[in-house]
This record gives C-alpha cells, sequence and structure tokens, in this order.
C-alpha cells in the first residue's frame, strides 16, 4: 500500500520569500512522487516528478523537489514566492512499476496563499 | 482547445436522480481515470480504465458506475445521487509509460440536493 501525508493544509507566506511545502511518503516499493498545483477553477496541472533518476528534480515556474529516501520525503520549494503561486498543491505517489501505474494516490493538498 | 474535456461543468441535481458525467480527451491516451476531489480529502480514485475493454474499481467506487465508449469517451454514472456524492469531479487521462503523468480536465462541480 502507499500513502502520502502533506504537512500543512494551509501555508502563507509573504512575497518574495521562501515557500517551503511539506510531503513524506510511504510506499512498500520504490515510488514515483508528483507534484501537483491546482489553480481557482482549473483541474490539476504537474509541477514536476520524480522518477528514480536525480534526486533534485526542476519543474515549471521556479519550483523543484527533493527525493530522500532516508526521509521518505519529497518536499516542494520555490526560493521566492510570487502572487501567482497562490494555488493548492497536491503531491501524490504511484509505484514504479507492475500494474499501478498511473494510479495515484494523493495527499490532501496544501493551500498556499502569498501575501504583498 | 482543452485536451481533456469534462461535460457539464457544473450541476445540481436532487437526490435519487440518475446523472451521468462525460469526459473525452484529444491526447490520444489508452488510460482514463474518474477521481472525486474533496476539501480536506485531496483526490480519490472511483474508476479507472486502461482500455476500452478494461474497467477497474478503485478505492471508492460503491454508488458511481462508469462506461468507456471509445478511446476518448469516459463517462461516469451516479445511478441514484445522494447527498454525500457532493464534490468536485475530475477526469484524467495518462500516456503507456509507467512515470507518465496524469493530464486532468478541469472538473465537474456536482451538487446534490
Amino acid at each position: 500500500a502507499q500513502s502520502v501525508t502533506q504537512l500543512g493544509s494551509h501555508v502563507s507566506v509573504s512575497e518574495g520569500a521562501l515557500v517551503l511545502l511539506r510531503c513524506n511518503y510511504s510506499s512498500s516499493v520504490p515510488p514515483y512522487l508528483f507534484w501537483y498545483v491546482q489553480y481557482p477553477n482549473q483541474g490539476l496541472q504537474l509541477l514536476l516528478k520524480y522518477t528514480s533518476a536525480a534526486t533534485l528534480v526542476k519543474g515549471i515556474n521556479g519550483f523543484e523537489a527533493e527525493f530522500k529516501k532516508s526521509e521518505t520525503s519529497f518536499h516542494l520549494t520555490k526560493p521566492s514566492a510570487h502572487m501567482s503561486d497562490a494555488a493548492e498543491y497536491f503531491c501524490a505517489v504511484t509505484r514504479a512499476g507492475g500494474t499501478s501505474y498511473g494510479k495515484l494516490t494523493f495527499g490532501q493538498g496544501t493551500i498556499l496563499t502569498v501575501h504583498p | 482547445d482543452a485536451d481533456v474535456t469534462q461535460t457539464p461543468r457544473n450541476r445540481i441535481t436532487k437526490t435519487g436522480k440518475r446523472i451521468m458525467l462525460e469526459c473525452s480527451q484529444t491526447k490520444g491516451h489508452d488510460r482514463m481515470y474518474w477521481y472525486r476531489q474533496d476539501p480536506g480529502l485531496g483526490l480519490r480514485l472511483i474508476y479507472y480504465s486502461f482500455d476500452v475493454k478494461d474497467i477497474n474499481k478503485g478505492e471508492i467506487s460503491d454508488g458511481y458506475s462508469v462506461s468507456r465508449q471509445a478511446q476518448a469517451k469516459f463517462s461516469l454514472s451516479l445511478e441514484s445521487a445522494i447527498p454525500n456524492q457532493t464534490a468536485l469531479y475530475f477526469c484524467a487521462t495518462s500516456g503507456g509509460a509507467h512515470n507518465s503523468p496524469l493530464h486532468f480536465g478541469n472538473g465537474t462541480r456536482l451538487t446534490v440536493t
């Protein structure tokens, strides 16, 4: 079985400040990990994905995430927040292999608010 | 035009009514999924289909059924809607590789009164 826990349902930062959204996963086999962003009244868009290559993954809009197997974490960061980053962010996991690919298990989501 | 299109975008219905949510895609993907989003719960998988003849239950399939009419079309039905099925519903597709991400539609907001 696999699961994802996102620490903090709401995160608030000032424009220009560091963004850190936390994600911990549980998986009995090597995982594939994803971060998605959801803007109001829209579907989810892929930010970045980890698929067992480089542990530091760079995504769109200046976001990146680091896979740390020892900590079972995949935290999302951005050095300097922009007002347009305000959205809900989801971490998701699936098994690497077998018939589970595509069947993502999502975290509860973290709403990011950016203050001027 | 959107790659994954869901209709309707919004629907209000009464308890006991039958409802169908439709999804079509132009990405040419074989794999299609229906997820449900509830505040604080993230997204949960209802049904998924890896090709036209392959339909599988997800983690919360009770009260729902699906039909894969063609590679590009995957519809979700609520045979007898109940208020706790009020949610935001997403259709998604993915390619055939193990690490293929999901591509989502813009969602259908369903309210059951």
